[in-house]
C-alpha cells in the first residue's frame, strides 16, 4: 500500500460509546496530523505529532485523545462525543514538521454521532 | 477577519471553459501556497505547490501568487467534467508547518 490509509471509512456511534480511528502512512514521513472537516468550514487542525511526540494540541476537548505509537501510525481515541463532533476526520503526514514539503492526506473517517 | 477567505461557491461552468478560483489572505508572513483538490468522499489531494510570488504551470493548471495583493489564484484551462470537485487553498509561513486553509470552492463542470 502507498500513501495515507485511514480506517474505518465510516463510523456511527452513540454519545456514550468509545471508539478509535486509525491512520497509517507508508511514505516514510516523520510528522502526522489530525484534522476535522465540517461542512462549510475550513479544515481545523487538531493535533500534530513529530517523531511520535505531540507538538501541538489546538485546544481540542479531552473527549478526543490522540496516540502515536510510532512514526507510521496515529490513532484518535473517542469517548463521550457530542452531536457537534459529527464530521470528516482527516489524517495527514509530511516529511518533517518544519520542512517545506507539503502534507499528504488520507481519505478520512466520516463520523456520525447519534 | 478570517486569515484566509475563499468563496465557497458553488461554481458551475460548461465543459471547456476556463475556470478561475481565488483566495485572499491577511497574514503577510505566508510564504508557501498550495491548492488541494478534494473529490466527494475522498481526502484532499495536493494539486499545486508554490513558494512566494509568481506563476507555476502544470498541464491545464496554473497557480498564481500575488503577495503584494495577498491574493492567489488557480486557473483551469479546457475544464473537464472530471475536474468537478472542491478546491481548497492552503498556506503557511516560513518554518511553520501549520497550514491555514480556505473554506473550499465547490466546482462543477457540466458536459
Amino acid at each position: 500500500e502507498t500513501g495515507v490509509t485511514q480506517t474505518p471509512r465510516h463510523l456511527v456511534m452513540g454519545m456514550t460509546n468509545k471508539k478509535s480511528l486509525k491512520c497509517e502512512q507508508h511514505l516514510g514521513h516523520n510528522a502526522m496530523y489530525w484534522y476535522k472537516q465540517s461542512a462549510k468550514k475550513p479544515l481545523e487542525l487538531m493535533f500534530v505529532y513529530s517523531l511520535e511526540e505531540r507538538v501541538e494540541n489546538n485546544s481540542v476537548p479531552s473527549r478526543f485523545s490522540p496516540e502515536c505509537p510510532n512514526s507510521s501510525h496515529l490513532f484518535l481515541h473517542l469517548h463521550t462525543l457530542q452531536p457537534e463532533d459529527s464530521a470528516l476526520y482527516l489524517c495527514a503526514s509530511s516529511q518533517e514538521q518544519n520542512s517545506n514539503q507539503p502534507q499528504h492526506f488520507g481519505d478520512g473517517t466520516r463520523l456520525s454521532i447519534l | 477577519q478570517k486569515e484566509v477567505e475563499q468563496d465557497p461557491g458553488p461554481l458551475s461552468v460548461p465543459e471547456g471553459a476556463i475556470v478561475s478560483l481565488n483566495c485572499t489572505y491577511s497574514n503577510s508572513a505566508f510564504q508557501y501556497f498550495m491548492w488541494y483538490r478534494q473529490y466527494s468522499r475522498k481526502g484532499p489531494e495536493l494539486l499545486m505547490y508554490t513558494y512566494s510570488s509568481g506563476n507555476k504551470e502544470d498541464g491545464r493548471f496554473t497557480a498564481q501568487v500575488d503577495k503584494s495583493s495577498k491574493y492567489i489564484s488557480l486557473f483551469i484551462r479546457d475544464s473537464q467534467p472530471s475536474d468537478s470537485a472542491t478546491y481548497l487553498c492552503a498556506m503557511r509561513g516560513q518554518g511553520a508547518q501549520k497550514l491555514v486553509f480556505g473554506q473550499g470552492t465547490r466546482l462543477t463542470i457540466n458536459p
